[in-house]
Protein backbone atom coordinates (compact mmCIF):
# COMPACT_ATOMS: atom_id res chain seq x y z
CA UNK A 1 0.00 0.00 0.00
CA UNK A 2 1.31 3.34 -0.66
CA UNK A 3 1.99 5.73 2.56
CA UNK A 4 2.33 9.51 2.13
CA UNK A 5 4.43 11.09 4.99
CA UNK A 6 4.44 15.09 5.88
CA UNK A 7 7.04 15.60 8.46
CA UNK A 8 5.96 19.18 9.57
CA UNK A 9 2.96 19.31 10.77
CA UNK A 10 3.39 23.26 11.44
CA UNK A 11 5.62 25.79 9.07
CA UNK A 12 5.76 29.47 9.37
CA UNK A 13 6.74 32.12 6.67
CA UNK A 14 6.66 35.84 6.88
CA UNK A 15 4.80 37.67 3.66
CA UNK A 16 7.08 38.03 0.65
CA UNK A 17 9.40 35.40 2.00
CA UNK A 18 9.74 31.67 0.27
CA UNK A 19 8.53 28.78 2.12
CA UNK A 20 9.13 24.50 1.33
CA UNK A 21 6.75 22.01 2.51
CA UNK A 22 8.22 18.67 2.41
CA UNK A 23 6.66 15.42 1.23
CA UNK A 24 7.52 11.82 0.77
CA UNK A 25 5.95 8.78 -0.85
CA UNK A 26 6.71 4.82 -0.78
CA UNK A 27 5.69 3.13 -3.46
CA UNK A 28 6.51 0.13 -6.17
CA UNK A 29 4.42 1.69 -8.70
CA UNK A 30 6.21 3.78 -11.50
CA UNK A 31 3.02 4.86 -13.28
CA UNK A 32 1.36 7.45 -10.53
CA UNK A 33 0.41 11.34 -9.72
CA UNK A 34 1.24 13.43 -7.00
CA UNK A 35 -0.74 16.81 -5.90
CA UNK A 36 -0.71 19.67 -3.49
CA UNK A 37 -4.17 20.52 -1.91
CA UNK A 38 -5.14 23.70 -0.12
CA UNK A 39 -7.46 23.67 2.86
CA UNK A 40 -8.10 27.39 3.87
CA UNK A 41 -10.31 27.94 7.29
CA UNK A 42 -13.41 27.42 4.92
CA UNK A 43 -12.25 23.87 4.91
CA UNK A 44 -12.55 24.01 0.93
CA UNK A 45 -10.00 21.68 -1.11
CA UNK A 46 -8.00 23.51 -3.19
CA UNK A 47 -5.85 21.76 -6.02
CA UNK A 48 -3.04 23.69 -6.05
CA UNK A 49 -0.42 21.35 -8.14
CA UNK A 50 -0.03 18.54 -9.78
CA UNK A 51 2.66 16.16 -11.14
CA UNK A 52 2.93 13.23 -13.53
CA UNK A 53 5.35 10.91 -12.55
CA UNK A 54 6.77 10.40 -15.84
CA UNK A 55 7.09 13.84 -16.46
CA UNK A 56 11.15 14.66 -15.20
CA UNK A 57 10.09 18.81 -15.66
CA UNK A 58 8.79 20.30 -12.22
CA UNK A 59 5.12 21.51 -12.67
CA UNK A 60 4.83 25.20 -11.92
CA UNK A 61 1.65 27.23 -11.34
CA UNK A 62 2.37 30.80 -10.77
CA UNK A 63 3.97 31.69 -7.48
CA UNK A 64 3.48 27.63 -6.75
CA UNK A 65 6.54 25.09 -7.61
CA UNK A 66 7.19 21.38 -6.68
CA UNK A 67 10.61 19.90 -6.61
CA UNK A 68 10.19 16.48 -7.64
CA UNK A 69 12.67 13.66 -6.97
CA UNK A 70 11.17 10.33 -8.00
CA UNK A 71 14.14 8.22 -7.00
CA UNK A 72 14.23 9.80 -3.66
CA UNK A 73 10.38 9.41 -3.43
CA UNK A 74 10.32 13.01 -2.34
CA UNK A 75 7.77 16.17 -3.62
CA UNK A 76 8.19 19.43 -1.64
CA UNK A 77 6.32 22.44 -2.43
CA UNK A 78 8.02 25.93 -2.72
CA UNK A 79 5.48 28.79 -2.03
CA UNK A 80 7.50 32.08 -3.89
CA UNK A 81 6.72 35.41 -2.57
CA UNK A 82 4.21 34.13 0.01
CA UNK A 83 0.61 36.14 0.62
CA UNK A 84 -1.28 36.43 4.11
CA UNK A 85 -4.07 34.16 1.49
CA UNK A 86 -1.45 31.73 1.38
CA UNK A 87 -2.71 30.50 5.35
CA UNK A 88 -3.66 27.42 5.30
CA UNK A 89 -3.59 23.15 5.70
CA UNK A 90 -1.34 22.06 2.66
CA UNK A 91 -1.92 18.32 2.21
CA UNK A 92 0.18 16.17 -0.30
CA UNK A 93 -1.64 13.49 -2.06
CA UNK A 94 -0.89 10.32 -4.27
CA UNK A 95 -2.59 8.91 -6.97
CA UNK A 96 -2.26 5.48 -8.42
CA UNK A 97 -2.36 4.79 -12.78
CA UNK A 98 -3.15 1.47 -12.64
CA UNK A 99 -6.50 -0.34 -12.40
CA UNK A 100 -9.32 1.58 -11.70
CA UNK A 101 -10.60 4.97 -9.96
CA UNK A 102 -7.75 4.16 -7.41
CA UNK A 103 -7.67 6.32 -4.81
CA UNK A 104 -6.55 9.54 -3.66
CA UNK A 105 -3.78 8.93 -0.58
CA UNK A 106 -3.78 12.25 1.39
CA UNK A 107 -0.73 13.08 4.07
CA UNK A 108 -1.85 14.20 7.26
CA UNK A 109 -0.78 17.72 6.33
CA UNK A 110 1.24 21.06 7.23
CA UNK A 111 -0.51 23.92 8.31
CA UNK A 112 0.98 27.36 7.28
CA UNK A 113 0.99 30.73 9.11
CA UNK A 114 2.02 33.40 7.57
CA UNK A 115 3.10 36.68 9.16
CA UNK A 116 3.84 40.22 8.77
CA UNK B 1 -22.45 26.03 -12.16
CA UNK B 2 -22.74 25.26 -8.55
CA UNK B 3 -20.24 22.69 -8.49
CA UNK B 4 -20.03 20.35 -5.89
CA UNK B 5 -22.86 20.75 -3.21
CA UNK B 6 -23.23 19.07 0.01
CA UNK B 7 -25.59 19.40 2.56
CA UNK B 8 -26.13 19.67 5.50
CA UNK B 9 -22.97 21.90 7.08
CA UNK B 10 -23.17 20.57 10.41
CA UNK B 11 -25.34 18.11 11.79
CA UNK B 12 -25.46 16.58 15.73
CA UNK B 13 -27.11 12.74 15.61
CA UNK B 14 -26.90 10.43 18.78
CA UNK B 15 -25.38 7.48 18.65
CA UNK B 16 -28.14 4.84 16.76
CA UNK B 17 -29.55 7.28 14.94
CA UNK B 18 -29.10 7.50 11.17
CA UNK B 19 -28.93 10.09 8.48
CA UNK B 20 -28.17 10.57 4.72
CA UNK B 21 -25.31 13.33 3.86
CA UNK B 22 -26.36 14.70 0.53
CA UNK B 23 -24.19 15.38 -2.45
CA UNK B 24 -24.79 16.62 -5.58
CA UNK B 25 -22.98 17.52 -8.93
CA UNK B 26 -23.85 19.91 -11.71
CA UNK B 27 -20.81 19.18 -14.01
CA UNK B 28 -21.43 15.66 -15.55
CA UNK B 29 -19.18 13.85 -13.53
CA UNK B 30 -18.75 10.31 -13.88
CA UNK B 31 -16.28 9.93 -10.52
CA UNK B 32 -18.26 10.51 -7.31
CA UNK B 33 -16.47 9.80 -3.93
CA UNK B 34 -16.91 10.36 -0.18
CA UNK B 35 -13.84 10.87 1.97
CA UNK B 36 -13.66 11.34 5.85
CA UNK B 37 -10.64 13.68 7.16
CA UNK B 38 -10.13 13.30 11.15
CA UNK B 39 -7.49 15.34 12.88
CA UNK B 40 -3.92 14.26 12.12
CA UNK B 41 -4.71 11.18 9.97
CA UNK B 42 -5.53 13.50 6.37
CA UNK B 43 -8.33 12.10 4.20
CA UNK B 44 -9.45 8.61 4.07
CA UNK B 45 -11.31 7.04 0.81
CA UNK B 46 -14.98 5.74 2.26
CA UNK B 47 -16.92 4.70 -1.25
CA UNK B 48 -16.50 5.90 -4.74
CA UNK B 49 -19.02 5.24 -8.23
CA UNK B 50 -17.31 5.73 -11.59
CA UNK B 51 -20.80 6.19 -12.75
CA UNK B 52 -24.69 5.33 -12.59
CA UNK B 53 -25.26 2.16 -10.45
CA UNK B 54 -21.67 1.52 -9.94
CA UNK B 55 -20.10 2.01 -6.91
CA UNK B 56 -17.07 0.41 -4.49
CA UNK B 57 -15.46 0.30 -1.52
CA UNK B 58 -12.53 2.17 -0.49
CA UNK B 59 -10.17 2.69 2.56
CA UNK B 60 -13.07 2.49 5.06
CA UNK B 61 -16.29 1.40 4.56
CA UNK B 62 -17.32 0.10 7.32
CA UNK B 63 -20.76 1.47 8.75
CA UNK B 64 -21.84 3.24 5.53
CA UNK B 65 -23.55 2.95 2.71
CA UNK B 66 -23.84 4.46 -1.00
CA UNK B 67 -25.82 4.14 -3.91
CA UNK B 68 -25.76 6.20 -6.95
CA UNK B 69 -29.17 5.85 -8.99
CA UNK B 70 -28.15 8.98 -11.24
CA UNK B 71 -25.20 10.85 -12.32
CA UNK B 72 -25.75 13.79 -10.46
CA UNK B 73 -26.33 12.02 -6.64
CA UNK B 74 -24.43 10.82 -4.65
CA UNK B 75 -25.53 10.33 -0.59
CA UNK B 76 -24.13 8.45 2.28
CA UNK B 77 -26.01 6.85 4.78
CA UNK B 78 -25.08 5.89 7.91
CA UNK B 79 -27.36 3.74 8.97
CA UNK B 80 -26.83 3.52 13.06
CA UNK B 81 -24.36 6.06 13.89
CA UNK B 82 -21.22 6.03 16.67
CA UNK B 83 -19.14 8.32 18.13
CA UNK B 84 -16.37 6.76 15.92
CA UNK B 85 -17.80 8.39 12.93
CA UNK B 86 -17.74 12.08 14.38
CA UNK B 87 -15.93 13.40 11.35
CA UNK B 88 -15.82 16.15 8.56
CA UNK B 89 -17.10 14.62 5.42
CA UNK B 90 -15.92 15.72 2.29
CA UNK B 91 -17.24 14.63 -1.28
CA UNK B 92 -15.65 14.95 -4.48
CA UNK B 93 -15.98 13.91 -7.98
CA UNK B 94 -14.42 14.39 -11.54
CA UNK B 95 -15.17 14.01 -14.81
CA UNK B 96 -13.51 10.61 -15.40
CA UNK B 97 -12.13 8.10 -13.46
CA UNK B 98 -8.71 8.30 -14.57
CA UNK B 99 -5.75 8.87 -12.17
CA UNK B 100 -4.76 12.29 -13.50
CA UNK B 101 -8.41 13.96 -13.50
CA UNK B 102 -8.83 17.17 -10.79
CA UNK B 103 -11.18 16.59 -8.13
CA UNK B 104 -13.53 18.45 -7.20
CA UNK B 105 -15.12 18.99 -3.55
CA UNK B 106 -17.87 20.01 -2.19
CA UNK B 107 -17.69 22.32 1.63
CA UNK B 108 -17.99 19.62 3.95
CA UNK B 109 -20.11 17.93 6.42
CA UNK B 110 -19.13 18.56 9.96
CA UNK B 111 -20.60 15.62 11.73
CA UNK B 112 -20.90 14.77 15.40
CA UNK B 113 -21.91 11.71 16.91
CA UNK B 114 -22.90 11.89 20.69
Amino acid sequence: AQTVTQSQPEMSVQEAETVTLSCTYDTSESDYYLFWYKQPPSRQMILVIRQEAYKQQNATENRFSVNFQKAAKSFSLKISDSQLGDAAMYFCAYRSGQGTASKLTFGTGTRLQVTL
Amino acid sequence: NAGVTQTPKFQVLKTGQSMTLQCAQDMNHEYMSWYRQDPGMGLRLIHYSVGAGITDQGEVPNGYNVSRSTTEDFPLRLLSAAPSQTSVYFCASSYRWTANEKLFFGSGTQLSVL
